[in-house]
């Protein structure tokens, strides 16, 4: 079955270092991969897409994220961290239904807390 | 400005009386979907549509009943609420790009 794992509840890191967010996926073949951040009381906002190409995909706010295939990892990572980081992350990939239909799988999120 | 609107955005209710959770997006998205986020479960997929009359079941879609006749609507019809049903709610719509845009929530407590 098709899953998404973020082994992660919550990440400390200081401002000003480098900070990562893992996630590990299963899906049964090749997966769409994303990264949404959610601020409080607000909705999810998407951050950055693995969808095929370059390994490494950047997206917004100075955030980027590596494919691994044979790790089957899409870990988030931002050289720098901000105060303004901390939030909830939330690791989500696409699945491509047989019959052409598709739903999406989000992991149970991780919260990044980042220390002035 | 394109976005994805809930209502209501805070809602209490007893169990037993019906309520609708409504959605609208102005992007002229296929594909919308609802998911419930509750602590420590992430966001589950309650229900999704590919476009107009095309709905499919999500991972917890008891209890929940939606419907898509028109492209920018998609209300969440809870028949009967239950307290277990107590929880925060996303709509979110997307497009072929496959990145969602997702409204700004809708805290449901079932008393």
């Amino acid at each position: 079955a098709q899953s998404v794992a973020q082994p992660e509840d919550q990440v400390n890191v200081a401002e000003g270092n480098p900070l990562t967010v893992k996630c590990t996926y299963s899906v049964s073949g090749n997966p769409y991969l994303f990264w949404y951040v959610q601020y409080p009381n607000r909705g999810l906002q998407f951050l950055l897409k693995y969808i095929t190409g370059d390994n490494l995909v950047k997206g917004s706010y100075g955030f980027e994220a590596e494919f691994n295939k044979s790790q089957t990892s899409f870990h988030l990572k931002k050289p720098s961290a901000l105060v303004s980081d901390s939030a909830l992350y939330f690791c989500a990939v696409r699945d491509m239904g047989g019959s052409g239909t598709y739903k999406y799988i989000f992991g149970t999120g991780t919260r990044l807390k980042v220390l002035a | 400005e394109a976005q994805v609107t809930q209502n209501p955005r805070y809602l209490i209710t007893v169990t037993g009386k019906k309520l609708t959770v409504t959605c609208s997006q102005n992007m002229n998205h296929e594909y919308m979907s609802w998911y419930r986020q509750d602590p420590g479960l992430g966001l589950r997929q309650i229900y999704y549509s590919m476009n107009v009359e095309v709905t499919d079941k999500g991972d917890v879609p008891e209890g929940y009943k939606v419907s898509r006749k028109e492209k920018r609507n998609f209300p969440l019809i809870l028949e009967s609420p239950s307290p277990n049903q107590t929880s925060l709610y996303f709509c979110a719509s997307g497009s072929g790009a496959n990145v969602l845009t997702f409204g700004a929530g809708s805290r449901l407590t079932v008393l």
